[in-house]
């Protein structure tokens, strides 16, 4: 049982290149959740998922798109990345939206 | 549980003291509240939650103390130990987002003193 696993774990991208970061989870979750975490500062979400087909805007979705086509997937995009997002991004789910359960990140990196 | 900024609050203890993290939440309507641990290079992983209607929690080694007259959530912790060195986040679940959508605070860093 991996819970959830986030490939890559370490990307370095030029400005205005883009990337898609994988989520995956074997629980069976319906909720799954994307994150940034900059310095000294808590997560801060930027789109979720709460089933199959739907995904909502976070507080901070501006530069990212997510798809979730099947339940245990949720992929982030960044069609243009700028060097304000880098950062560590976190996916995570959660059954029914309490106690989500975290991946181990992917650090990236914008030059 | 806002955040605050670049400099993380923290907290030193001494191996088997116990530890008491403090928390100000920002809504007085949020209904749900959560603490995580998050060790350096890791993704948070869950301590314990508590609902609204609750004052006290007990886990094993962890309480969470709510109080609600102050907006005020706290983690204690019992006989710290070398692993409980991480950074630890609150997070409240406020009525004006739906889903789950938690604040985050900034978090505290424990550090355990030998």
């Amino acid at each position: 049982n991996a819970g959830v696993t986030q490939t890559p774990k370490f990307r370095v991208l030029k400005t205005g290149q883009s990337m898609t970061l994988l989520c995956a989870q074997d629980m069976n979750h319906e909720y799954m959740y994307w994150y940034r975490q900059d310095p000294g500062m808590g997560l801060r979400l930027i789109h979720y998922s709460v089933g199959e087909g739907t995904t909502a805007k976070g507080e901070v979705p501006d530069g990212y798109n997510v798809s979730r086509l099947k339940k245990q997937n949720f992929l982030l995009g960044l069609e243009s990345a700028a060097p304000s997002q880098t950062s560590v991004y976190f996916c995570a789910s959660s059954l029914l939206g309490t106690n989500p359960h975290f991946g181990a990140g992917t650090r990236l990196s914008v030059l | 549980g806002e955040s605050v900024g670049l400099h993380l609050p923290t907290l030193s203890v001494q191996e088997g003291d116990n530890s008491i993290i403090n928390c100000a939440y920002s809504n007085s309507a949020s209904d749900y509240f959560i603490w995580y641990k998050q060790e350096s290079g890791k993704g948070p992983q869950f301590i314990i939650d508590i609902r609204s209607n609750m004052d006290k929690r007990q886990g094993q080694r962890v309480t969470v103390l709510l109080n609600k007259t102050v907006k005020h959530l706290s983690l204690q912790i019992a006989a710290t130990q070398p692993g409980d060195s991480a950074v630890y986040f609150c997070a409240e679940n406020p009525p004006f987002r739906s889903n789950y959508q938690l604040i985050w605070g900034a978090g505290t860093k424990l550090i355990i003193k030998p």
